[in-house]
């Protein structure tokens, strides 16, 4: 099937190292987001979330940042590995599951 | 745990042809649907969403129409397919509407319309 991400921003990073992605959004009354992880081919897997009440979240090998003053968030990933090799996108609400809103996402490339 | 099954995975239709795609959740009750379409290089648009049997929220107005039939299935659905009706749908579900449900997604369907 077609690639959903054909045209996307991409991050490449050496296996090991770790990968910082980016997400700038827009609504100032967003108070819940989440990081997603799409392989070719197949529907978006949850990675980790965060609360507008937070700065930061960590979970396995990965860590979310939250700055409400910019409007800014980040996906860090420790020692990235080939596996982690994917489209990674953000998704913002300002309330209910029904209204988040999902930026068009990074592609992050892992090479050996 | 929770699974969501979405049928069939990929698809080729003729233009004017029906189209039925099926979704299923399986280990939770009265979960919330959804409907998505994904296009290349694009974020995800909300096509669909429901909060119950029988209730269905239209987010964009299209070509497409959705049932939910009993609890836990979702389908969407067209009488004649269009050109631009081509793109990977994604079926997704979550346990409320309140801030902090997660929507979890199923694999998708590959959707390509000649």
């Amino acid at each position: 099937g077609e690639s959903v991400g054909l045209h996307l921003p991409t991050l490449s990073v050496q296996e090991g190292d770790n990968s910082i992605i980016n997400c700038a959004y827009s609504n100032s009354a967003s108070d819940y987001f989440i990081w997603y992880k799409q392989e070719s081919g197949k529907g978006p897997q949850f990675i980790i979330d965060i609360r507008s009440n937070m700065d930061k979240r960590q979970g396995q090998r990965v860590t979310v940042l939250l700055n409400k003053t910019v409007k800014h968030l980040s996906l860090q990933i420790a020692a990235t590995q080939p596996g982690d090799s994917a489209v990674y996108f953000c998704a913002e609400t300002p309330g209910t599951a029904s209204k988040l809103t999902f930026g068009t996402g990074t592609r992050l490339q892992v090479t050996l | 745990s929770q699974t969501i099954h979405q049928w069939p995975a990929t698809l080729v239709q003729p233009v004017g042809s029906p189209l039925s795609l099926e979704c299923t959740v399986e280990g939770t009750s009265n979960p919330n649907l959804y409907w998505y379409r994904q296009a290349a290089g694009r974020g995800l648009q909300l096509l669909f969403y429901s909060v119950g049997i029988g209730q269905i929220s239209s987010e964009v107005p299209q070509n497409l129409s959705a049932s939910r039939p009993q609890d836990r299935q979702f389908i969407l659905s067209s009488k004649k397919l269009l050109l631009s009706d081509s793109g990977f749908y994604l079926c997704a579900w979550s346990v409320g509407t309140r801030v902090g449900n997660t929507i979890y997604f199923g694999e998708g369907s590959w959707l390509t319309v000649v």
